[in-house]
């Protein structure tokens, strides 16, 4: 099992709807979750972190996290043809052998078309 | 605030010989990391420091190696140069404090092939 996955993409949404992006992990002991946008030829960026169950909002994102389920996701409302990227999903576990570390989900292309 | 400065962009090398790739973290940021980045494996982790110490290795053969200085300036050594090697090398720095992580904001990176 990987530590984290993402669901596979691509994903392609019309230009205005809610774009959701999902991701699992499978060590119990992380505490904090990442969001990066990557685009094409780009280095990853940091859109959004979220420590806390439950639902973080900062502008069009919605970071939501249950932690019980193992389970992070990003919602992207009204979304735009310059939302098109790589999203990444990032874990990190403050203790312990993984202590420092931070693992990436493999991504999810997500396209965003007019 | 000058963001992470990576240093070359750029790089070609033979196979067998050695690359060193230079980083620059934002000023205050202790914490710096590195990963491979490969369209095959996705972002990997290669090592992280934390004032000067390395705090957590990925699964890397020991031809891959870090250090880090006094001053949070980070370097990352590849010795004997595989073909495989060929990647784009991203260099992240996080300020952190006592519990407190905010995530990492990665440099433009070193891409390097291997021929």
């Amino acid at each position: 099992q990987k530590e984290v996955e993402q669901n596979s993409g691509p994903l392609s949404v019309p230009e205005g709807a809610i774009a959701s992006l999902n991701c699992t992990y499978s060590d119990r002991g992380s505490q904090s979750f990442f969001w990066y946008r990557q685009y094409s030829g780009k280095s990853p960026e940091l859109i959004m972190f979220i420590y806390s169950n439950g639902d973080k909002e900062d502008g069009r994102f919605t970071a939501q996290l249950n932690k019980a389920s193992q389970y992070v996701s990003l919602l992207i409302r009204d979304s735009q043809p310059s939302d098109s990227a790589t999203y990444l999903c990032a874990v990190r576990n403050a203790g312990g052998t993984s202590y420092g570390k931070l693992t990436f989900g493999q991504g999810t292309i997500l396209t965003v078309h007019p | 605030k000058a963001g992470v400065t990576q240093t070359p962009r750029y790089l070609i090398k033979t196979r067998g010989q050695q690359v060193t790739l230079s980083c620059s973290p934002i000023s205050g940021h202790r914490s710096v990391s590195w990963y491979q980045q490969t369209p095959g494996q996705g972002l990997q982790f290669l090592f992280e420091y934390f004032s000067e110490t390395q705090r957590n290795k990925g699964n890397f053969p020991g031809r891959f190696s870090g250090r880090q200085f006094s001053n949070s300036r980070s370097e990352m050594n590849v010795s004997t140069l595989e073909l495989g090697d060929s990647a784009l090398y991203l260099c992240a720095s996080s300020w952190e404090g006592t519990g407190e992580f905010y995530g990492y904001t990665f440099g433009s990176g070193t891409r390097l092939t291997v021929v």
